[in-house]
């Protein structure tokens, strides 16, 4: 079966431009986080959802940082105005359900790695 | 707050030795989840394992093996008779119970450590 699945896989930009990253998480899966990766880094938490429901932001770095799943499935990562240091792997990741059960283990996607110049 | 710490930056070794990766975390709650995860060459992230608070016994899964210690708030990674293929970043993380309360498992990661297994 089809995994989490974000594109583009590489972009480029120049400072100041808005970028919209998208992630299409695995068919059924009701949570779906979004995690940013610094080089040389561990992923760093962002934003979740469950369904179409923002339910944490509390990662986002700022107000340029915005996401949205309005359909409870597919999510884009918007980023306004882009600076040089948001530069880095943004990661999306989908699970089942978003409880403590056995069959809730976060899937991620192979990123979207973002250079601004 | 929560915190994870792997210690080991780089780790190289020569193909059929074992090798441990360390992970120390820190953590307020009771209850609490720890998860390993493999990013290959190839950059994607690959779930290994996943263990609760609750359940100290050790795993083994093949030439793997994962030794989780309360006392000293480790949960640390073997991998016995290494081989080229186990090359790769591996990250420890760590999801506290207020977290899944709310019907989420929000990860916090370490910085992980790069294995290299050379022929």
């Amino acid at each position: 079966g089809a995994g989490v699945s974000q594109s583009p896989r590489y972009k480029v930009t120049k400072r100041g431009q808005d970028v919209a990253l998208r992630c299409d998480p695995i068919s059924g899966h009701v949570s779906l986080y979004w995690y940013r990766q610094a080089l040389g880094q561990g992923p760093e938490f962002l934003t979740y959802f469950n369904y179409e429901a923002q339910q944490d932001k509390s990662g986002l770095p700022n107000d340029r940082f915005s996401a949205e799943r309005p359909e409870g499935s597919i999510s884009t990562l918007t980023i306004q105005r882009t600076e040089q240091r948001d530069s880095a792997m943004y990661r999306c990741a989908s699970s089942l359900i978003g409880s403590h059960t056995s069959t809730d283990t976060q899937y991620f996607g192979p990123g979207t790695r973002l250079t601004v110049l | 707050a929560q915190k994870v710490t792997q210690a080991q930056t780089e780790i190289s070794v020569v193909e059929k030795e074992d090798v441990t990766l360390d992970c120390v975390y820190e953590t307020r709650d009771t209850t609490y989840y720890l998860f390993w995860y493999k990013q290959p060459p190839s950059g994607e992230l690959v779930f290994l394992i996943r263990r609760n608070s609750f359940d100290e016994q050790n795993e083994i899964s093949g030439r793997y093996s994962w030794n989780f210690q309360k006392s000293t708030s480790s949960f640390n990674f073997t991998i016995t008779a290494s081989q080229v293929v186990d090359s790769a970043v591996y990250f420890c993380a760590l999801s506290e119970a207020q977290w899944i309360i709310q019907g989420a498992q929000k990860l916090v990661f370490g910085q992980g450590t790069r294995l290299t297994i050379n022929p």
